[in-house]
């Protein structure tokens, strides 16, 4: 069974540095490519980033260039988001999805983990 | 960025209804086109990809549809487990966007 576990959200000051996890099981890790998608409070789904299978590409919204890092740790089947410079607008509930291909798209999701970015 | 709007933004409906919800692009995506369900406190759900395609494991009374820039989901018969919000997105090209999402909610 495919499993993606997220962790690693909190309350942050803003300003402030957090790293997401997410541990993938039930599939071969370093074979997909990943993404970390998030919602607001309220709101609607928001594209963050995009890791390639080895991770040797990458890709960012605008909203979070320059300030989140996606990587993974394939030996770990391992995921990472780590975030700097939070700002209040950063609140959400963090997901880490599978691609199954390119043009398949996100086919499974993780649970989410929230982050909140308050003084 | 292409833009992808979704239609109506909420819609009641009962038991057993047909229900169609649309989304458009503001380009074409080259049938990049997938739906998710969400129901209330728990992750989204992919549904469909490739405008038509069924992820494993969803039910056949999904439905998708559509090409260039105009795409539809049916429930084709709504059942109480299918009240939920629904959205659309295209990943034909970064940054992969959704449509805002359709609430489905008890007539």
């Amino acid at each position: 069974e495919v499993q993606l576990l997220e962790s690693g959200g909190d309350l942050v000051q803003p300003g402030r540095s957090l790293r997401l996890s997410c541990v993938g099981s039930g599939f071969t890790f370093s074979s997909f490519e990943m993404n970390w998608v998030r919602q607001a409070p309220g709101k609607g789904l928001e594209w963050v980033a995009y890791i390639s299978d080895t991770g040797a590409t990458v890709h960012y919204a605008d909203s979070v260039e320059g300030r989140f890092t996606i990587s993974r740790d394939n030996a770990k089947n391992s995921l990472f988001l780590q975030m700097i410079s939070l700002r209040a607008e950063d609140t959400a509930v963090y997901y880490c999805t599978r691609m199954r291909a390119t043009w398949v798209g996100s086919d499974y999701w993780g649970q989410g983990t929230l982050v909140t970015v308050s003084s | 960025d292409i833009q992808m709007t979704q239609s109506p933004s909420s819609l009641s409906a009962s038991i057993g209804d047909r229900v169609t919800i649309t989304c458009r692009a503001s380009q074409g995506i080259n049938n990049y086109l997938a739906w998710f369900q969400q129901k209330p406190g728990r992750a989204p759900k992919s549904l469909i990809y490739a405008v038509s395609s069924l992820h494993s494991g969803v039910p056949s009374k999904f439905s998708g549809s559509g090409s260039g820039t105009d795409f539809t989901l049916t429930i084709s018969s709504l059942q109480p487990e299918d009240f939920a919000t629904y959205y659309c997105q295209q990943y034909y090209n970064y940054p992969p966007t959704f449509g805002q999402g359709t609430k489905v909610e008890i007539k």
